[in-house]
């Protein structure tokens, strides 16, 4: 059984300020997907990572695999009120496995 | 229509009641998954379809809990003898396969509400 580990739960923050949220698994992972869900919305896929070590960025969102394939993170710089919401985490252990989502961070951001 | 299409947006029953919640995936998605999220928390799997194989039902959270997907297409979630626990929002999502790249498209939800 696969552990997975989003952190922190919850965070709210100042507009303009930086962040970063963690994925954190037991197990290697074979890709990994950033999700954002906004209230009353289902989640939105945000980026694939599927390389270790790899590094994509979205505008001000910037997302990291890690060397060893069993964690990634996702920073964003100054944020804005429209990066207010749930960020999950999804990996996929191998090619042909169901979509498993962590626990999520819930990001609150304060005008 | 162009997304993943879930109905009612919102049921709300008295507890004992069965339910049937409707999903319509992406046309030519052959995977399609049901997620539970309770009041402020994280997407709990339920159960995936993928194709033609033996649904992969390892997240349902007890036996009042079935569903099924005809033609490959539609999938109905029953929720048989409600408990007030079972109030959440419903997910539904689709994708066009699995592997690496795959991206799951969902709907707006259900929420269900026990009374």
């Amino acid at each position: 059984t696969q552990l997975l580990e989003q952190s922190p739960q919850f965070l709210s923050i100042q507009e303009g300020e930086n962040l970063t949220v963690y994925c954190n698994s037991s197990s290697v992972f074979s890709s990994l997907q950033w999700y954002r869900q906004e209230p009353g919305e289902g989640p939105v896929l945000l980026v694939t990572v599927v390389t270790g070590g790899e590094v994509k960025k979205l505008k001000r969102l910037t997302f990291q695999f890690g060397d060893a394939r069993k964690d990634s993170s996702l920073h964003i710089t100054a944020a804005q009120p429209g990066d207010t919401g749930l960020y999950l985490c999804a990996p996929l252990y191998s090619s042909a496995s169901k979509i498993i989502f962590g626990s999520g961070t819930r990001l609150s951001i304060r005008p | 229509g162009a997304g993943v299409s879930q109905s009612p947006s919102n049921k709300v029953t008295e507890k004992g009641k069965d339910v049937e919640l409707r999903c319509d995936p992406i046309s030519g998605h052959t995977a399609l998954y049901w997620y539970r999220q309770s009041l402020g928390q994280g997407l709990e799997f339920l159960i995936y379809f993928q194709g033609n194989s033996a649904p992969d039902k390892s997240g349902l959270p007890s036996d009042r809990f079935s569903a099924e997907r005809t033609g490959g297409s539609v999938s109905t979630l029953t929720i048989q003898r409600t408990q007030q626990e079972d109030s959440a929002v419903y997910l539904c999502a689709s994708s066009y396969d699995t592997g690496p790249a795959t991206e799951a498209f969902f709907g707006q939800g259900t929420r269900l509400t026990v009374v």
